[in-house]
């Protein structure tokens, strides 16, 4: 079945670091992928999406590339800040399917 | 555009009592809505998916009996919690996807429910 694979936390990071955080997927056809965040306490929120290969998702500075090639969906950013510290999910939606598929989540926490 | 509420934000319950969870659509019409569960610490856990006018479409493992689903409206779905025990004490979050462009492809999700049941 379809399933997200992302690397495991916690990760630490002053300010101004460059983020990156690896996503890769397995599944069949041509699924839809997504970036969430979770803020401490709350719901998820969509960071950014992309729908088919090469497309690129950018959302406050966050992106992410949609490659088929090698399966991967990583999330970057070049310069993070004290907010940006959260969960994060990345989530593939097989077509065909309304379920979203997890990976297990990053916690990321930006130090001043 | 897309918001997604959940009411109560925290609830605290007796074990042996029905605590009912609501999840609404704020500006689109949820034609599908879904129900996770989320342990401290884990990610999400799709409970059921529910889609307006029929009957919840539950994952394996998750008791139908016991967590109740309605989704009556386009803009409304419910989760009771039936019986709540301490374990059942978790954080339930609701998403929500429509019909109108821009709401099919993606998820929106609730702020979540805190259950803590005594």
């Amino acid at each position: 079945g379809d399933s997200v694979t992302q690397m495991e936390g916690p990760v630490t990071l002053s300010e101004e670091a460059f983020l990156t955080i690896n996503c890769t997927y397995t599944a069949t056809g041509y699924p839809s992928l997504f970036w969430y965040v979770q803020y401490p306490g709350e719901g998820l929120q969509l960071l950014l999406k992309a729908t088919k290969a090469d497309d690129k998702g950018s959302n406050k500075g966050f992106e992410a590339t949609y490659r088929k090639e090698t399966t991967s969906f990583h999330l970057e950013k070049g310069s993070v800040q004290v907010s940006d510290s959260a969960v994060y999910f990345c989530a593939l939606k097989g077509g065909g399917s309304e379920k979203l598929v997890f990976g297990k989540g990053t916690k990321l926490t930006v130090n001043p | 555009g897309a918001v997604v509420s959940q009411h109560p934000s925290r609830v605290i319950c007796k074990s042996g009592t029905s605590v009912k969870i609501e999840c609404r659509s704020l500006d689109f019409q949820a034609t599908t809505m879904f129900w996770y569960r989320q342990f401290p610490k884990q990610s999400l856990m799709l409970m059921a998916t529910s889609n307006e006018g029929s009957k919840a479409t539950y994952e394996q493992g998750v008791e139908k009996d016991k967590f109740l689903i309605n989704h009556a409206s386009l803009t409304l779905s419910t989760l009771t919690v039936t019986s709540a025990h301490p374990e059942d004490s978790s954080f339930y979050i609701c998403s929500a996807s429509g019909s109108l462009a821009g709401t099919t492809e993606t998820q929106y999700f609730g702020p979540g429910t805190r259950l803590l049941v005594l």
